[in-house]
């Protein structure tokens, strides 16, 4: 079973700040995902990446396959930013059997 | 593109009453569906997944149960609430590539 460490667990950041979150996974991967969870609790898909990098508006989604290591950053950050970030990866690797997320990032950026 | 139709989105329910949450999917066949919990100050965790008609499979064991009588229908169900029931309900599915998209969520409250 894939285990998932993400951090900080909170942040709290001003306006236009430049943002890092980071993901950690224990057990090789087909793709990482990157989800974004507002204050209602309903969930969006922000990335899905297996290698290198991908660019969103302000938000970037950097994944190292040898170091099982995924970032997400937020630049020039603004308040509706605020929301919970979550790192998900395949349940034991790959298949059927869904994903395991972490614990998620609260971030709360203040005007 | 694939959608999930969850409700309702907030709920109320005694101790010892039934439940019944139900998912449905729009634009795609066949796909894998999960059903996942999210309780107070943890990390959403996989309680259920289906990959055909009738055909379940949990990873954890409580007082829930899961039915799929239809392709594109996921019902998470319990006979009798326990407090420990309250928590944030999701479904999922895993489409092409990996990709998963997810409903909206549920808000369970057992009183």
């Amino acid at each position: 079973k894939n285990e998932v460490e993400q951090s900080p667990q909170n942040l709290t950041a001003q306006e236009g700040e430049f943002i890092t979150i980071n993901c950690s996974y224990s057990v090789g991967i087909s793709a990482l995902h990157w989800l974004q969870q507002h204050p209602g609790g309903g969930i969006v898909s922000l990335f899905m990446l297996s290698s290198g990098k991908k660019k969103h508006g302000r938000l970037i989604a950097t994944i190292n396959i040898q170091e099982k290591h995924s970032s997400l950053h937020i630049t020039a950050s603004h308040p509706r930013d605020s929301a919970v970030y979550i790192c998900a990866v395949p349940y034991s690797g790959g298949g059927a059997d869904g994903l395991t997320f972490g614990k998620g990032t609260h971030l709360i950026i203040q005007p | 593109s694939q959608t999930i139709h969850q409700w309702p989105a907030t709920l109320v329910q005694p101790v010892g009453s039934p439940l019944s949450l139900e998912c449905t999917v729009e634009g795609t066949s066949n796909p894998n569906l999960y059903w996942y919990r999210q309780a107070a100050g943890r990390g959403l965790q996989l309680l259920f997944y289906s990959v055909g008609i009738g055909q379940i499979s949990s990873e954890v064991p409580q007082n829930l149960s899961a039915s799929r009588p239809q392709d594109r229908q996921f019902i998470l169900s319990s006979k009798k609430l326990l407090l420990s029931d309250s928590g944030f309900y999701l479904c999922a599915l895993q489409g092409a590539a990996f990709g998963y998209t997810f409903g909206s969520g549920t808000r369970l409250t057992v009183v």
